[in-house]
């Protein structure tokens, strides 16, 4: 069973530049959520989503930022026109429908590390 | 709750001793506190949780130990070994966040065990 995929896994671009990064959830886990997280630092949560729903975005920047899950396909965060703050690394995690195996356990994936020039 | 800090506190230990890690959270109206460990480069993965009615966990080699009263998590590592070392988080799910696995972050205590 594959566990959280998520790529690119190192992405550069530069200012002003589009950033989108994928996430494909474990088999059978129909909530995803992203987290970022700066160097050296927890991590912070930035949106949760069921298929086709945005169930919390409270920690998404209210610009610039934006996520999906449709109903075929990966999990997509997606960072417009980009700024040098914007570089962290992003991390996608899953659980399954409801609560998972422990209740505070979510599947993470190995994180997409966003560099901007 | 959350911290944010330029540098993680570390925690050094000798191979074969016990390490104890902790954590203070502010929010009471959690429902789980969970321990994550990562290593460099990777995801965080999920060591251990405890619901806020115990005070006490244990699983194979690790301890998660509450007290509520002085909002206080700990994780204890028995017998640590090279393959420990690593980055430690603390984590709390709220209830009143509704459903859902959203988890609020602690900033984290770096492990370095010596050989």
């Amino acid at each position: 069973n594959a566990g959280v995929m998520q790529n690119p896994r190192h992405l550069v671009r530069r200012r002003g530049q589009e950033a989108r990064l994928r996430c494909s959830p474990m088999k059978g886990h129909s909530h995803v959520y992203w987290y970022r997280q700066l160097p050296e630092e927890g991590l912070k949560f930035m949106v949760y989503l069921q298929k086709e729903n945005i169930i919390d975005e409270s920690g998404m920047p209210k610009e610039r930022f934006s996520a999906e899950f449709p109903k075929e396909g990966p999990s997509i965060l997606r960072i417009q026109q980009v700024v040098r703050g914007d570089s962290a690394a992003y991390f996608c995690a899953s659980s399954p429908v409801g609560q998972g195996l422990a209740a505070g356990e979510l599947f993470f994936g190995e994180g997409s590390r966003l560099t901007v020039l | 709750g959350e911290s944010v800090g330029l540098h993680l506190p570390t925690l050094s230990v000798q191979e074969g001793d016990n390490s104890i890690i902790n954590c203070a959270y502010s929010n009471s109206a959690s429902d789980y506190f969970i321990w994550y460990k990562q290593e460099s480069g990777k995801g965080p993965q999920f060591i251990i949780d405890i619901r806020s009615n115990m005070d006490k966990r244990q699983g194979q080699r690790v301890t998660v130990l509450l007290n509520k009263t002085v909002k206080h998590l700990s994780l204890q590592i028995a017998a640590t070994q090279p393959g420990d070392s690593a980055v430690y988080f603390c984590a709390e799910r709220r209830k009143d966040r509704g459903a859902g696995n959203m988890l609020t972050f602690g900033g984290g205590t770096r492990l370095m065990v010596k050989p």
